[in-house]
């Protein structure tokens, strides 16, 4: 079974440029995650999709953070224009069933950000 | 709101002793317990978690974790080190009952270092 595969791995911008993240969870998961993890500290959800629906963005910094997950699949999550402090890495989790936290969320590579 | 702390963010051991990573939680009621592992540039690898029963769960890798709730905590265990449990370990709480979102909250992170 194919686990989470995320795009970029690295990527490396300049201040106010923006930048895509792309998400392809775990055929079936219904619910997929984004998570910011800045360095040296644990990963923080920025917004967690059930199907298409994006029912927790309560964390996402709306100004310049947008994430889409058109059919409810694949996901993108975009920052435009990214700031220095956005330099993190940028975590998507996929997990089988909706509103039952006890199921395992399985996690991608991430992609690396670093913004100069 | 839920917390997690992890007791020391940097443990270093012998090969062959005795591994012991530790994790107190806030919250006003039992949550699910998780602990996950970190390779360097990789994803998040669930370890072991506990939802209900046993409160002693036994994980992947010779890892087991005992949930105390008179304790609030979640410490990690293994009895014997290896070189290759070199890593980053995060534990995580997610809410449990009526506030089940399946959002996990994560602590700081433990570096453990494993020595020759």
């Amino acid at each position: 079974e194919a686990g989470v595969v995320q795009s970029p791995r690295y990527k490396i911008i300049e201040k106010k440029q923006p930048v895509a993240f792309w998400c392809n969870p775990i055929s079936g998961h219904n619910t997929l995650y984004w998570y910011r993890q800045n360095l040296g500290q644990g990963p923080e959800l920025l917004i967690r999709y059930e199907n298409e629906e994006a029912v927790d963005d309560s964390q996402l910094p709306k100004d310049r953070f947008s994430a889409e997950r058109l059919k409810g699949v694949d996901s993108t999550l975009k920052i435009q224009p990214a700031e220095l402090g956005d330099s993190a890495v940028y975590l998507c989790a996929s997990s089988a069933a909706g509103l039952s936290g006890n199921n395992e969320q399985f996690f991608g590579p991430g992609t690396r950000l670093t913004v100069l | 709101a839920q917390s997690v702390t992890q007791l020391g963010s940097h443990v270093s051991v012998s090969e062959g002793a005795l591994v012991l990573l530790r994790c107190n939680y806030s919250s006003s009621v039992p949550p699910y317990l998780f602990w996950y592992v970190q390779y360097p540039n990789q994803g998040l690898q669930l370890l072991l978690k506990y939802t209900t029963g046993a409160t002693l769960v036994k994980g992947i890798n010779g890892f087991e974790a005992e949930f105390k709730k008179s304790e609030t905590s979640f410490h990690l265990t293994k009895p014997s080190a290896h070189m290759s449990d070199a890593a980053e370990y995060f534990c995580a709480v997610s809410p449990s009952g009526a506030g089940n979102t399946g959002k996990l909250i994560f602590g700081q992170g433990t570096t453990l270092q494993v020595k020759p």
